[in-house]
């Protein structure tokens, strides 16, 4: 039921690019998109629908290939504030809940 | 608007001992969940409601109770704590659809347990 993620963890210099992958072996009506700071909540950052739809905001942006039931986070030209654990959410059951991937931790260096 | 609140933030209990954790959300939102995030192992759902007077089972149930009489509150019982249990547990709502609306699930500060 639980989403896969990679990679677990990326380190990255300021200004350089990551993609973060999700995948499910479930049909998918939407996937979400978290960040989680050490010893916070997870906040969002976008949600994909089934249909193709996309919201993103920033430098941050996202597809979803529903072929392959596959979530894609694209971070482009990263900032130390970026630096976190992201988790892919993912709802397959229609029910408004949510099955979360392992997490990819990612930090940013100058 | 406070969004989703918990309490307590941190609690320590001993094996065998019962608590309440208590979430609230002031969104009107009818679906809240309930999450323990473990390290490495993501947040996982123990149970949800889709409404008051309506709960069910996420995938990890066992040792936990919910119940929802009011849309606002939706308090995490432990029936008798075990080591097992140590973790941070996440409440979280949601609107209705959440498809249609574009929107997401909102999580609460988070609640540090241990059990000894």
């Amino acid at each position: 039921q639980q989403p896969v993620q990679s990679p677990q963890a990326v380190i990255l210099r300021e200004g350089e690019d990551a993609v973060i992958n999700c995948s499910s072996s479930k049909a998918l009506y939407s996937v979400h998109w978290y960040r989680q700071k050490h010893g916070e909540a997870p906040v969002f950052l976008m949600i994909l629908l089934k249909g193709g739809e996309q919201k993103g905001h920033d430098k941050i942006s996202a597809s979803f290939n529903e072929k392959k039931q596959q979530s894609s986070l694209y971070l482009t030209a990263s900032q130390l504030s970026y630096s976190g654990t992201y988790f892919c959410g993912t709802d397959w059951t229609g029910a408004n809940n949510l099955f979360f991937g392992t997490g990819t931790r990612l930090t940013v260096i100058p | 608007n406070a969004g989703v609140t918990q309490t307590p933030k941190f609690q320590v209990l001993k094996t065998g001992q019962s608590m309440t954790l208590q979430c609230a959300q002031d969104m009107n939102h009818e679906y809240m969940s309930w999450y323990r995030q473990d390290p490495g192992m993501g947040l996982r759902l123990i149970h949800y409601s889709v409404g008051a007077g309506i709960t069910d089972q996420g995938e990890v149930p066992n040792g936990y109770n919910v119940s929802r009489s009011t849309t606002e509150d939706f308090p995490l019982r432990l029936l008798s704590a075990a080591p097992s249990q140590t973790s941070v547990y996440f409440c979280a709502s949601s609107p209705a659809p959440w498809v249609a609306l574009y929107d997401t699930q909102y999580f609460g500060p988070g609640t540090r347990l241990t059990v000894l």
